[in-house]
């Protein structure tokens, strides 16, 4: 098993700009979960999903966070417009139940 | 709101020697799950060892141990003959249902 894939490993991108980050789970997870890890504030759960239905999204910090699981294979978050605050890691995770997480290599996210 | 406390920002310990770090949390329910990982400088987030909370035996991985308290809401874990390897930031979290919660981590240094 390739373990959780994340995709880009680091982006970099101007402040205004819409970044998509993309996320493969591993298969046969049915729960998958977003996090959000700065210096500050530590992880922070950002949304996850349960058999491809979004569940709780009460940590999307803004309406510009957006994240969709159209099938049980693929995920995306997406930040449109980007902001210099939102430069952080942004980690992938699936789990089945009980299983303990397991997480992908993070997408480090730089917006100047 | 769960919440995981580690009152150790950073710790240190000798080659060889053991180390315990400490974390609490807060919860109501009574089934859940207990974990602790490892982020490495690669910042790749590794399952050390889990617990679930039904179990009253401390689960053991090879020189990872916990010691859980369930009435006092204490989870910590004793690293033995402490590895270079080993420094890292550990993170404890708790889980239940689809929530999972993370502490703030402790940075653990090993000295050669």
């Amino acid at each position: 098993d390739a373990g959780v894939i994340q995709s880009p490993r680091h982006e970099v991108t101007e402040m205004g700009q819409e970044v998509t980050l993309r996320c493969k789970p591993i298969s046969g997870h049915n729960s998958l979960f977003w996090y959000r890890q700065t210096m500050m504030r530590g992880l922070e759960l950002l949304i996850y999903f349960n058999n491809n239905v979004p569940i709780d999204d009460s940590g999307m910090p803004e309406d510009r966070f957006s994240a969709k699981m159209p099938n049980a294979s693929f995920s995306t978050l997406k930040i449109q417009p980007s902001e210099p605050r939102d430069s952080a890691v942004y980690f992938c995770a699936s789990s089945s139940r009980g299983g303990g997480y397991t997480f992908g290599s993070g997408t480090r996210l730089t917006v100047v | 709101a769960q919440t995981v406390t580690q009152s150790q920002p950073e710790m240190s310990v000798q080659e060889a020697e053991t180390v315990t770090l400490s974390c609490t949390y807060d919860t109501s329910e009574s089934d859940y799950y207990l974990f602790w990982y490892k982020q490495p400088p690669s910042r790749q987030m590794i399952l050390v060892i889990r617990q679930e909370a039904y179990k009253q035996q401390n689960a053991t991985e090879n020189r990872f141990s916990v010691n859980f308290q369930k009435a006092a809401k204490s989870f910590s874990l004793k690293i033995s003959d402490s590895q270079l390897g080993d420094a890292a930031m550990y993170f404890c979290a708790y889980h239940n249902n689809n929530d999972m919660r993370f502490g703030a981590g402790t940075r653990l240094t090993v000295k050669p």
